[in-house]
């Protein structure tokens, strides 16, 4: 058990619709850190948060959006769902900020999405 | 730019011997690894750090060679515990992950 929570496990939803994805970091960090992982592919980094401002941004769909708030949890907004959307999606957590070098990330269990 | 990893997959039986690449166009300031068992999330191996030493996890090992920039992954004596996808990341600004390396390690 890393200390990172996300909710909900799984969520089946339908095309065009909107969901929003819950993560709770480990206790004092204060890094959020949102992936996507389709079928059988690697992690594709989405976007960073680091104690409430955006600090990193990766391959982030418009329609996908997050917010970290003041007691540090972290929601991903996805709009306007399609097939494609469907993944498993990860959250991870680290103390600090990241940097240049990176830090060890937690990973949380994941929220498995299937857009019908 | 995501790194490359090689082989894509890799079989093994028990307690035998196995590396894993990662290679990078960018210049490396760390590389991390991670295993990611099937259904689970990834979990952190280790970092190795530019100018850093050689850091192991159980039977497994790893190596940054900075001029290369590359990093080797080394499973020694697997054992059936070991089976799952190995990620290497490279850090800048943010970790960029490779595409993963399968490892089965069979009884």
């Amino acid at each position: 058990d890393s200390g990172v929570t996300q909710t909900p496990k799984h969520l089946i939803t339908a095309t065009g619709q909107r969901v929003t994805l819950r993560c709770s970091p480990r206790s004092g960090d204060l890094s959020v850190y949102w992936y996507q992982q389709s079928l059988d592919q690697g992690l594709q980094f989405l976007i960073q948060y680091y104690n409430g401002e955006e600090r990193a941004k990766g391959n982030i769909l418009e329609r996908f959006s997050a917010q970290q708030f003041p007691d540090l949890h972290s929601e991903l907004n996805l709009s306007s769902l399609e097939l494609g959307d469907s993944a498993l999606y990860f959250c991870a957590s680290s103390p600090g900020g990241g940097g240049p070098v990176g830090e060890t990330q937690y990973f949380g269990p994941g929220t498995r999405l299937l857009v019908l | 730019q995501q790194p490359v990893q090689s082989p894509q997959a890799v079989i093994l039986r028990e307690g035998e011997d196995a590396v894993i690449n990662c290679s990078s166009s960018k210049a490396l300031y760390s590389v991390h690894w991670y295993r990611q068992k099937h259904g689970e999330a990834p979990v952190f191996l280790m970092i190795l750090l530019k100018g850093g030493e050689q850091k192991g996890h159980e039977k497994i090992s790893a190596s940054f060679n900075e001029k290369k920039q590359q990093s080797s992954l080394y499973l020694t004596a697997s054992q059936l515990s070991y089976s799952g996808t190995y990620f290497c990341g490279t850090a800048g600004n943010k970790l960029t992950f490779g595409g993963g390396t399968r490892v089965l390690v069979k009884p």
